[in-house]
């Protein structure tokens, strides 16, 4: 069965700091994968999605990046932490027209 | 472009009152699919149904069942004798055939008080 696994669940880190979070799906092959966050108190918000290796598309330009360098692993960083960074990021992967959330990571900068 | 609005932000009910949540959405494509989500406070979303624009019956599963017209844009959650166990944030997300990324609306947080 497919899985997706996400880590840390929860993060703090100082304003100027890196970021590195981890994604990977388990039990399928090219899937698209998606990150989001969810500021406090509001919705989804697209980030980033990739359909395969080494593609990666930005929906908010911002501080933060994506890649993609294995088939199902979908990494998400920054160089340096703003503490407008804040908030729950979720990755998701999609099949046809199913879509699965990782457990996600609560980001504070402080 | 595309566009799903939950115009309620919050709601707070009595343990076994019904309670509906909108959606409402937007988009051009002829091919689309709808979904809700709930998100307790652990924070994982939880999937609860997807519908496709080509199927407007209406479904219904235990407490839950959506209301789905086309004619209206919209895709309405209501959930029957709701019980604490409902209380989280439910979210009404948009896609399109291509299965590229969600589009969700702000979410309604639902307090169900006992």
């Amino acid at each position: 069965s497919q899985t997706i696994h996400q880590w840390p669940a929860t993060l703090v880190q100082p304003v100027g700091s890196p970021l590195s979070l981890e994604c990977t799906v388990e039990g399928t092959s090219n899937p698209n994968l998606y990150w989001y966050r969810q500021a406090a108190g509001r919705g989804l918000q697209l980030l980033f999605y990739s359909v395969g290796i080494g593609q990666i598309s930005s929906e908010v330009p911002q501080n933060l990046s994506a890649s993609r360098p294995q088939d199902r692993q979908f990494i998400l960083s920054s160089k340096k932490l703003l503490l407008s960074d804040s908030g729950f990021y979720l990755c998701a992967w999609s099949w046809g027209y199913g879509y699965t959330f990782g457990s996600g990571t609560r980001l504070t900068v402080v | 472009a595309q566009k799903v609005t939950q115009a309620q932000t919050e709601i707070s009910v009595v343990e076994k009152e019904d309670v509906t949540l909108d959606c409402v959405y937007e988009t051009r494509d002829t091919t689309y699919y709808l979904f809700w989500y709930k998100q307790p406070p652990s924070g994982e979303l939880v999937f609860l149904i997807r519908r496709n624009s080509f199927d407007e019956q209406n479904e219904i599963s235990g407490r839950y069942s959506w209301n789905f017209q086309k004619s209206t844009s919209s895709f309405n959650f209501t959930i029957t004798a709701s019980q604490v166990v409902d209380s989280a944030v439910y979210f009404c997300a948009l896609g399109n055939q291509a299965g590229t990324a969600l589009i969700f609306g702000k979410g309604t947080t639902l307090s169900v008080s006992s």
